[in-house]
């Protein structure tokens, strides 16, 4: 496929830094919160969720912070490499939807 | 099968025509979504299934598009008439339990209207 987004935010970081993506959410009642990364040609793929009752969250070399208050969501990848050069959307539920409403994305550029 | 399968994966095809796009969920998933992804676009709600309740369609853009899912398995979106504006990455989506939660996507099938 092609690639996503040429018009998106971009932010560019290099090789062996920590990055920061943040995500501004729409809905005040959504409890579930979800970060994807898209790589060019390819789906959406899972990088770590969190729920409403929780403020931070740490997975492998990635953590979420919400921020309910302001209705904000980050992500940090620590250690940046060139494979976490992708799209990274946030997406949002609410415990009424059935569905993910998705945010409009941030490339990141790694440089080496 | 190991994940979300889609086909084609890239499909071109003259205004007017229709097209049928086609998704094979993750077996065992009950819920099955269509995303639109635009150039310069997040992705766009669709449709959604699941299991035998009625398909929420709330997000397809025009009656041109509609979308099945037989036995509870793959699906079949169908756009028909096709314009310049449908040209998009049609993604298609499974999930366990149907809770809008940690969908798992397909590779997608990027279809461009001439």
């Amino acid at each position: 496929g092609e690639s996503v987004g040429l018009h998106l935010p971009t932010l560019s970081v290099q090789e062996g830094d920590n990055s920061i993506i943040n995500c501004a959410y729409s809905n005040s009642a959504s409890d579930y919160f979800i970060w994807y990364k898209q790589e060019s040609g390819k789906g959406p793929q899972f990088i770590i969720d969190i729920r409403s009752n929780m403020d931070k969250r740490q997975g492998q070399r990635v953590t979420v912070l919400l921020n309910k208050t302001v209705k904000h969501l980050s992500l940090q990848i620590a250690a940046t490499q060139p494979g976490d050069s992708a799209v990274y959307f946030c997406a949002e539920n609410w415990a009424a939807g059935n569905k993910l409403t998705f945010g409009g994305g941030t490339r990141v550029l790694v440089k080496p | 099968g190991a994940g979300v399968s889609q086909s084609p994966s890239n499909k071109v095809t003259e205004k007017g025509k229709d097209v049928e796009l086609r998704c094979d969920p993750i077996s065992g998933h009950t819920a099955l979504y269509w995303y639109r992804q635009s150039l310069g676009q997040g992705l766009e709600f669709l449709i959604y299934f699941q299991g035998n309740s009625a398909p929420d369609k709330s997000g397809l853009p025009s009656d041109r598009f509609s979308a099945e899912r037989t036995g509870g398995s793959v699906s079949t979106l169908t756009i028909q008439r096709t314009q310049q504006e449908d040209s998009a990455v049609y993604l298609c989506a499974s999930s366990f339990a149907g809770q809008g939660e940690k969908l798992f996507f397909g590779s997608g099938t990027q279809l461009s209207v001439l």
